[in-house]
């Protein structure tokens, strides 16, 4: 069975400064890896989405990476901003089990002024 | 812009009640899932569909029925609403082909009082 970690679980930092997020999974079998963004109370924002033959993909200040024999994604965000606050959720579509994604947990960043 | 799109964001709801959640895709999907989502838990699938009138199970199927008689609409239906049912429900869509990502809609907050 597919699991996915996120870690860390919270992060607060200052602005400005550049930060990675973790995402680690099980299984190998996948299609892709994707990043969302969720603010308070709303629906899931898609970042960046990895096909599982890509090293990494680049949206803005934002950088995924993905080695799929590892089983790790990282999430890199350059120049942090206050806006960025919100969880950073990544999930899986997996080969298996109907191509249904698998999250994991989040990691709820803030970003202090 | 591609929307999924949940027809209402705050929902309050009786015990005993029968409670329809509606999801509307304009992006001829075939795919189309329901998620719930609760702190700590994190997101949970409930049910999901491949195709018109088809369903599967997903991990928290039971006190959930789901409904797609059109390709661009797949409702979650609540036959009984309890308490335990609280939650922000989450309803997102994909192509089929394994290398596409997932759309999410804005969610539902519903509570069962």
């Amino acid at each position: 069975k597919q699991e996915v970690t996120q870690i860390p679980a919270a992060l607060s930092v200052p602005e400005g400064e550049n930060l990675v997020l973790n995402c680690s999974f099980t299984d190998s079998a996948i299609y892709n890896l994707q990043w969302f963004r969720q603010d308070p109370g709303k629906g899931l924002t898609s970042l960046l989405l990895i096909q599982s033959s890509q090293r990494e993909q680049t949206s803005g200040r934002l950088n995924a990476s993905l080695d799929k024999s590892s089983g790790r994604s990282t999430l890199y965000i350059a120049a942090s901003q206050p806006g960025d606050s919100a969880t950073y959720l990544c999930a899986v579509r997996a080969i298996q089990g109907a191509q249904k994604l698998v999250f994991g947990q989040g990691t709820r960043l803030t970003i202090n002024p | 812009d591609v929307k999924v799109t949940q027809s209402s964001r705050y929902l309050v709801k009786r015990t005993g009640e029968k409670v329809f959640l509606e999801c509307v895709q304009d992006m001829d999907h075939e795919n189309m899932f329901w998620y719930r989502q609760d702190p700590g838990l994190g997101l949970r699938l409930i049910y999901f569909s491949y195709d018109v009138k088809m369903k599967e199970k997903g991990d928290i199927p039971e006190g959930y029925s789901v409904s797609r008689e059109k390709k661009e609409r797949f409702s979650l239906i609540l036959e009984s609403a309890s308490t335990n049912q609280t939650s922000m429900y989450l309803c997102a869509s994909s192509l089929i082909q394994g290398k596409y990502g997932y759309t999410f809609g804005s969610g539902t907050r519903l509570t069962v009082v």
